[in-house]
């Protein structure tokens, strides 16, 4: 069974451009999260999707968005890019619907910002 | 605030040996918690996961302990092996509103020896 995917793997934009990042969940699973990793600050919590709705997000900027699409897949783009937004972008994905349940993690996208 | 934070940050061990690490939060509502190991170029992996109505939970080679009184959390790994090299994190589900978000902590580089 395929787990979540990502693409592209590897992104590099200059800063004020946007950016677009895709997540594939693993097959069953409804809710998709967004993480950002960056050098030092570990890992933090960006979105939370469900059945197509935004259902938490965390401590970042409105330029932060995504969306959930009908198959579970999912965007997050990035607008008015800074040097700062630099980072590993993670998603995980986990069943949904359902309490506690462990989220399964892609191996990211590496956004670069010139 | 929320916040999930290591002792330790790097762990060295010789091949064979047991491994113990620890992790300490500070969100007395947190009702679930995971470790994850990640490797280098890759997303974090699943190891392991307990509510909060337990205090002992194993898998494979591994085992967590939970103590809420203390608000401390810890991952052992039995027969180390190289292959157990990564970085852990010990992560948190704090309920209510931040349901669906994971708080990381900041990772602990455990390294084992052949």
């Amino acid at each position: 069974e395929a787990g979540v995917t990502q693409s592209p793997t590897h992104l590099i934009k200059t800063r004020g451009q946007q950016a677009t990042l895709r997540c594939s969940p693993i097959s069953g699973h409804t809710s998709v999260y967004w993480y950002q990793q960056a050098l030092g600050l570990g890992l933090q919590f960006l979105l939370w999707y469900d059945e197509g709705e935004e259902r938490n997000r965390g401590n970042f900027p409105p330029r932060f968005s995504g969306r959930q699409f009908p198959n579970y897949s999912s965007e997050l783009n990035v607008n008015a890019l800074e040097l700062e937004d630099s980072a590993l972008y993670l998603c995980a994905s986990s069943l949904g619907g359902q309490i506690n349940q462990p989220q399964h993690f892609g191996d990211g996208t590496r956004l670069s910002i010139l | 605030g929320e916040s999930v934070g290591l002792h330790l940050p790097t762990l060295s061990v010789q091949e064979g040996d047991n491994s113990i690490i620890n992790c300490a939060y500070s969100n007395s509502a947190s009702d679930y918690f995971i470790w994850y190991k990640q490797e280098s170029g890759k997303g974090p992996q699943f190891i392991i996961d307990i509510r909060s109505n337990m205090d002992k939970r194993q898998g494979q080679r591994v085992t967590v302990l939970l103590n809420k009184t203390v608000k401390h959390l810890s991952l052992q790994i039995a027969a180390t092996q190289p292959g157990d090299s990564a970085v852990y994190f010990c992560a948190e589900n704090g309920g209510g509103t931040s349901y669906g978000k994971l708080t990381f902590g900041q990772g602990t580089i455990l390294t084992v020896h052949p």
